[in-house]
């Protein structure tokens, strides 16, 4: 019962890298999401994806891309890092966007930019 | 436009003293409530959710909420707080307007004295 799979769980980046964050998710489920948490402002949404084949900007996209791979995976890139992007970033899985039900989460990456 | 205040930062209580973290919500249909928790290095987990049925709502590890939609409020409480307790907790709001996106509150950290 793995749930939701973030990797890396750490990751020290240069201002101007790129890297991708993944996610997977094993529990059939059709909605995906990308948070980021910084202290004292809860969880922001980054982007978010319906159902395989679409995605669509959330609260602070600026900055960032988004891939739904398939059904399973859902990743997140940072083309050109920079030390505000340094924070926790969680990957979140819901059955569909038409329901109540509550999302579950990853373990999250921290990711530090210098 | 949903939103979600969590009054104070933090919270200290002694070992079996009652526990009450407040939530504030405001959304313009009626609306979905939830209380996550997260414990130190991991990801969000759900202790209970408000959807239109039971006005109070009891969740795991012996905590409850009771949906006021006078006062706007959906604040988690409990009776007798052990040292396990001790994690940060999330209220949050989603409802059909928003594609049932989620909004998180900024957090109430708590901790549990011996």
């Amino acid at each position: 019962n793995a749930g939701v799979t973030q990797t890396p769980k750490f990751q020290v980046l240069k201002t101007g890298q790129s890297m991708t964050l993944q996610c997977a998710q094993d529990m059939n489920h059709n909605s995906m999401y990308w948070y980021r948490q910084d202290p004292g402002m809860g969880l922001r949404l980054i982007y978010y994806s319906a159902s395989e084949g679409t995605t669509d900007k959330g609260e602070v996209p600026n900055g960032y891309n988004v891939s739904r791979l398939n059904k399973r995976e859902f990743s997140l890139r940072l083309e050109s890092a920079a030390p505000s992007q340094t924070s926790v970033y969680f990957c979140a899985s819901r059955p569909g966007t038409g329901d109540n039900q509550p999302q579950h989460f990853g373990d999250g990456t921290r990711l530090s930019i210098l | 436009a949903q939103s979600v205040t969590q009054l104070g930062s933090h919270v200290s209580v002694s070992e079996g003293a009652l526990v009450l973290l407040r939530c504030n919500y405001s959304s313009s249909v009626p609306p979905y409530l939830f209380w996550y928790v997260q414990y130190p290095n991991q990801g969000l987990q759900l202790l209970l959710k408000y959807t239109s049925a039971a006005t109070l709502v009891k969740g795991i590890n012996g905590f409850e909420a009771e949906f006021k939609k006078s006062e706007t409020s959906f604040h988690l409480t409990k009776p007798s707080a052990h040292m396990s307790d001790a994690a940060e907790y999330f209220c949050a709001v989603s409802d059909f307007t928003g594609g049932f996106k989620t909004i998180f509150g900024a957090g109430t950290r708590l901790f549990v004295k011996a």
